[in-house]
């Protein structure tokens, strides 16, 4: 079946290091992909999105390109500040499918 | 507000009894998800409302757990004789209907945490 796949945590930063968070995915056919962000206490908020292969998602300096020839897309951050601080999800979800699938998430800490 | 509610945002009961969690999606939103999240753990979804078309309910992880959904709006977890183990962080996200559903990106509320003793 479909899953997601992305890198364990935890993560620690210092501010103003560069960021990257691998998430891969299987699926059948052409998925959409998201990251989603998830601070303290609060419930989950897309990031970013990418819904065909070689498009790129950005909100907040944060970017990921849709690859389809590696089933990647990897969230990255040219510099990270300490408001970054929170769980990121990869996810997909595939044409027709009803429920998202969600990696298992990864926490991120940055330090001043 | 404009986004999705959740009600009580935090909830402790005594194992063994009933829980009734509340989901409020955003206006106009025909999709309707539930999740659970565990300390430390990724999500699990557990159940989908689409319209009026029949639920998935095929990650509801046992009988205990049922949902409804009145008028295509509000929608109610139930978790019956609760056990130590529903404690988690139960999520319910909201989407819009799009020619293709899979491009709505969901949107959440900030959960509803439950806590059996």
């Amino acid at each position: 079946g479909d899953s997601v796949t992305q890198m364990e945590g935890p993560v620690t930063l210092s501010e103003e290091a560069f960021l990257t968070i691998n998430c891969t995915y299987t699926a059948t056919g052409y998925p959409s992909l998201f990251w989603y962000v998830q601070y303290p206490g609060e419930g989950l908020q897309l990031l970013l999105k990418a819904t065909k292969a070689d498009d790129k998602g950005s909100n907040k300096g944060f970017e990921a390109t849709y690859r389809k020839e590696t089933t990647s897309f990897h969230l990255e951050k040219g510099s990270v500040q300490v408001s970054d601080s929170a769980v990121y999800f990869c996810a997909l979800s595939a044409y027709n499918n009803n429920d998202m699938r969600f990696g298992a998430g990864t926490r991120l800490t940055v330090k001043p | 507000g404009a986004g999705v509610s959740q009600s009580p945002s935090n909830k402790v009961t005594e194992k063994g009894k009933d829980v009734e969690l509340r989901c409020d999606p955003i206006s106009g939103h025909t999709a309707l998800y539930w999740y659970r999240q565990s300390l430390g753990q990724g999500l699990e979804f557990l159940i989908y409302f689409q319209g009026n078309s029949a639920p998935d309910k095929s990650g509801l992880p046992s009988d205990r757990f049922s949902a409804e959904r009145t008028g295509g709006s509000v929608s109610t977890l139930t978790i019956q004789r609760t056990q130590q183990e529903d404690s988690a962080v139960y999520l319910c996200a909201s989407s819009g209907r799009g020619g293709d559903y899979s491009n709505q990106p969901q949107h959440f509320g900030d959960g509803t945490r439950l806590s059996i003793l």
